[in-house]
């Protein structure tokens, strides 16, 4: 496997369920992210795993929960979503440089995001 | 807070046209600029990354350019081919945290 994988590629799920979506990247990255895209709208980013430490933004509900048990998987935990919940959800990863060591040296690759395939989730 | 902006959102263009695609952003204070192609369905691919201290950048067809004082981008494809149709995507990274803000997006259609 390369890259950046992301299973199930389709999930179907009613408003009372619980599902998760996996992530994991092969790239040797140490920060993840996922994104999702409604039609019309542009990319949302939802949650963010940078060196080992989330930042999230706010404005997601609490009906989604990431997790990030190591630098190269993460989860989003779904339970009880609504019907404007369905979208495509993407997952990423990037490079950041580390906290100690060897401080101001960028390479090209630093902080180029890679995506994944998408999750398509349907709510009904 | 930083919005990025695609123009035109759509484009439809007979093959072996050369075309522009242009994004801008509001706050000029970047770290990066992303140009990705999105195929329907699918996730993103990265196509070009120009860091905040450059001017340009070039694969294959595709070129890149970034003036960031004026907070413009714009992305050229030389020759365009059926295979170019996709939506292409621009997104900008400010903050230290590395977030991308992206525009929403300019389907492009290649005609055979």
């Amino acid at each position: 496997e390369t890259g950046v994988t992301q299973t199930p590629r389709h999930l179907v799920m009613g408003m009372t369920n619980k599902k998760s979506l996996k992530c994991e990247q092969h790239l040797g990255h140490n920060a993840m992210y996922w994104y999702k895209q409604s039609a019309k709208k542009p990319l949302e980013l939802m949650f963010v795993y940078s060196l080992e430490e989330r930042v999230e933004n706010n404005s997601v509900p609490s009906r989604f929960s990431p997790e990030c048990p190591n630098s190269s998987h993460l989860f989003l935990h779904l339970h009880t979503l609504q019907p404007e919940d369905s979208a495509l959800y993407l997952c990423a990863s990037s490079q950041e440089p580390p906290r100690t060591g060897e401080a101001g040296r960028v390479s090209g690759s630093l902080y180029e995001q890679y995506f994944g395939p998408g999750t398509r989730l349907t709510v009904t | 807070k930083q919005e990025v902006t695609q123009i035109p959102a759509a484009l439809s263009v007979p093959e072996g046209e050369n075309l522009v695609l242009n994004c801008s952003f509001t706050d000029s204070a970047i770290y990066n600029l992303q140009w990705f192609r999105q195929d329907p369905g699918k996730g993103l691919t990265s196509l070009l990354l120009i860091q905040s201290s450059q001017r340009e950048q070039t694969s294959g067809r595709l070129n890149a350019s970034l003036d960031k004082s004026s907070g413009r981008s714009t992305l050229y494809i030389a020759a365009s081919q059926p295979g170019d149709s996709a939506t292409y995507l621009c997104a900008v990274s400010s903050g230290g945290s590395e977030k991308l803000v992206f525009g929403k997006g300019t389907k492009l259609t290649v005609n055979p």
